[in-house]
């Protein structure tokens, strides 16, 4: 089955500054990649999505880029802002079985 | 707040009993899923349902039952052959088809005391 893989673990950045989450997959068939949010004692939430056809997808601060070739993709946050600070899920699906995989996840801080 | 609830929020049961958790939406999604969340291991998923009367085990199944009778409904038995239930449980729906978003529930907390 796939794995997912997501780093670092804990962030921590200034706010204004740029924050990068890394995520590498094993499955070269997985073909849609979403990134979640999720605040503490909240739910995940959708932030952005990329498919494999696009190598890169952009709204407002947040982007996503994807190297299929080396089988890995990553959310860049611009300008940050202290409610950015949560925990970011990377995952992996593909259009079979419409199974997700989770990254281990990211928490993120945003020191004002 | 995305039409898919869960039930109870928060739960306390002792060891060796059964438990069932409530997940319900009204979003007419076809597909519904469990995870279990525990820190610094992310989602895993348990069970996850394509269809009315079908679904299929996920990662970490062993200890846990699902059934799904209705399109809207999609209820997880934790029984007493898991082994180390408490954590944070998770229910998502979604339409079903490739690429589509998951809406996630607002989550239960189970403790086995």
């Amino acid at each position: 089955g796939e794995n997912v893989e997501q780093h670092p673990s804990t962030l921590s950045v200034q706010e204004g500054d740029s924050a990068v989450i890394k995520c590498t997959y094993s499955d070269s068939a997985s073909n849609y990649f979403p990134w979640y949010k999720q605040e503490l004692g909240k739910r995940p939430q959708l932030i952005i999505d990329i498919r494999s056809n696009v190598g890169e997808k952009k709204d407002q601060r947040i982007a996503v880029t994807l190297n299929k070739t080396a089988k890995h993709f990553s959310l860049h946050i611009t300008e940050t802002q202290p409610e950015d600070s949560a925990v970011y899920f990377c995952a992996a699906s593909r259009d079979t079985g419409n199974q997700f995989y989770f990254g281990t996840g990211t928490s993120l801080t945003v020191i004002p | 707040d995305g039409g898919i609830t869960q039930s109870p929020k928060y739960l306390f049961r002792k060891e060796g009993q059964n438990v069932t958790l409530s997940c319900e939406q009204n979003l007419n999604h076809d597909a519904m899923y469990w995870y279990r969340q525990d820190p610094g291991q992310g989602l895993r998923l348990i069970y996850y349902s394509q269809i009315v009367n079908d679904f299929q085990k996920g990662d970490i199944a062993e200890g846990y039952s699902v059934s799904r009778e209705k399109k809207e409904s999609f209820p997880l038995t934790v029984t007493s052959a898991q082994k180390n239930p408490t954590a944070f449980y998770l229910c998502a729906s979604s339409p079903g088809g490739f690429g589509r978003e998951q809406f996630f529930g607002p989550g239960t907390r189970l403790t086995v005391l």
